[in-house]
């Protein structure tokens, strides 16, 4: 079964312009993370955000938490031809769950 | 710092054969995990152990048997290898579990092509 889903599948954009990818799931959560996969490698840990918390920061990264809609966002601020890669979210039920992942391409 | 380590990287094998997947890690983490990715389905788990000696199956277990009898290894078996399990498969490993918050530290990948 697919606990997680993300939106969009893809996303291109120029570089300095900001990208938002949502990630949706069904189970509680504990907490809620996400990671980066460039392309042929294994996945980074990005960031982690807590089901208490709302919004949290890192740098350009931007994460908010909805726990109301089982809902998250990542926002990468002023995107860089150096983001481009996947983005999957994960996230603890039962087990640990991914997303199915945003495939990010910044133009230069 | 040698961190995860998974060999081999690639294998092409063909239908019926064993084939076993290797896994180190170097940080000693208690928590170790084996997920397969393929498209348009994510990473999806397929075993994971808390300690040597302990394994619990994930979401895709079947086809695949996986042993700890110690803490930095945690090899993957396909014990006959299908065409369904060609996927590229991702070693990981965790201080401790999954509601813990703690980061998963992922390996390389594996590519495994099955003919």
């Amino acid at each position: 079964s697919q606990q997680g889903e993300e939106d969009p599948q893809a996303l291109s954009i120029q570089e300095g312009e900001n990208a938002t990818m949502n990630c949706s799931y069904k189970t509680s959560i504990n907490n809620l993370q996400w990671y980066r996969q460039n392309s042929g490698r294994g996945l980074v840990h990005l960031i982690l955000i807590r089901s208490n918390e709302r919004e949290k920061h890192s740098g350009r990264l931007r994460v908010t938490l909805d726990t109301s809609k089982k809902s998250s966002s990542l926002l990468i601020t002023a995107s860089r031809a150096a983001d481009t890669a996947s983005y999957f979210c994960a996230f603890t039920g039962n087990q640990f769950y991914f997303g199915t992942g945003t495939s990010l391409t910044v133009i230069p | 710092d040698a961190g995860i380590t998974q060999s081999p990287r690639y294998k092409i094998t063909e239908t019926g054969r064993q084939v076993t997947l290797m896994c180190h890690q170097t940080w000693s983490h208690s928590y170790m995990f084996w997920y397969r990715q393929d498209l348009g389905h994510g990473l999806r788990l397929i075993y994971y152990s808390a300690a040597a000696d302990i394994t619990d199956k994930g979401e895709v277990p079947d086809g695949y048997v996986v042993s700890r009898s110690k803490t930095e290894n945690f090899p993957l078996t396909l014990e006959s290898a299908t065409r369904s399990q060609t996927s590229v498969y991702f070693c990981a490993s965790s201080e401790s579990g999954h509601n813990s918050g703690n980061t998963i530290y992922f390996g390389e990948g594996s590519w495994l092509t099955v003919v």
